[in-house]
């Protein structure tokens, strides 16, 4: 069975701390992506890496960072949490033949900025 | 003009009834085409995919797709309670990686 798993079901930081969130699959594949999610506006691609130690800046990078040191993990850093960073985040893996690339996620991630 | 678009919704649609679901997408060199369920509080899970011209059904469900009319639906038949969620429409861009461009989602209400 496909998997992607992100390091934690709920979070709850305070504002100005650093925050790490991880995503782990096991499907060799090269592509993987985080997005947030709000209520009314859809998913949000905040950055994407299509191969180790590469990363592509999506739509909302700002005040996010990211790491791909292994093919298989693709970590999410908030810099300096901000409450309006308070969100729902997923990571997801994209593979399959050119053409008909899947998505898989993970679980997500709910984080709260206090 | 954004790149996947759906009505956002809310669906109602009564128990029994069928539930149909929108897309359009505007790069005409898109060659495959997914919808997403994901209910509240949960990450998306793939439903259906296609990739030729036509119906493909799987069960209640139908995915319809017209690559002339840049057009892809979701048709749920005998919609039940457990139907309700939001659908999201993705298509696959050739760019020089592959990856999946999502629509907003629509939010679907099955009413007993």
């Amino acid at each position: 069975d496909v998997k992607v798993t992100q390091s934690s079901r709920y979070l709850v930081k305070r504002t100005g701390e650093k925050v790490f969130l991880e995503c782990v699959q096991d499907m060799d594949h090269e592509n993987m992506f985080w997005y947030r999610q709000d209520p009314g506006l859809g998913l949000r691609l905040i950055y994407f890496s299509y191969d180790v130690k590469m990363k592509e800046k999506g739509d909302i990078p700002e005040g996010y960072s990211v790491s791909r040191e292994k093919k298989e993990r693709f970590s999410l850093i908030l810099e300096s949490a901000s409450t309006n960073q308070t969100s729902m985040y997923l990571c997801a893996s994209m593979g399959g033949q050119k053409g008909a690339t899947e998505a898989f996620f993970g679980q997500g991630t709910r984080l709260t900025v206090v | 003009q954004k790149e996947v678009e759906q009505n956002s919704g809310p669906l109602s649609v009564p128990e029994g009834a069928i539930a149909s679901l929108n897309c359009t997408y505007s790069d005409r060199g898109s060659q495959s085409f997914f919808w997403y369920r994901q209910y509240s509080g949960k990450s998306p899970e793939l439903i259906m995919f296609i990739y030729s011209n036509g119906d493909k059904e799987d069960g209640r469900f139908t995915a319809q797709l017209n690559k002339a009319s840049q057009y892809v639906s979701l048709l749920i038949r005998d919609s039940q309670p457990s139907d309700s969620a939001t659908y999201l429409c993705a298509v696959n861009t050739e760019t020089s990686y592959d990856k999946v461009i999502f629509g907003p989602g629509t939010s679907l209400s099955v009413i007993p």
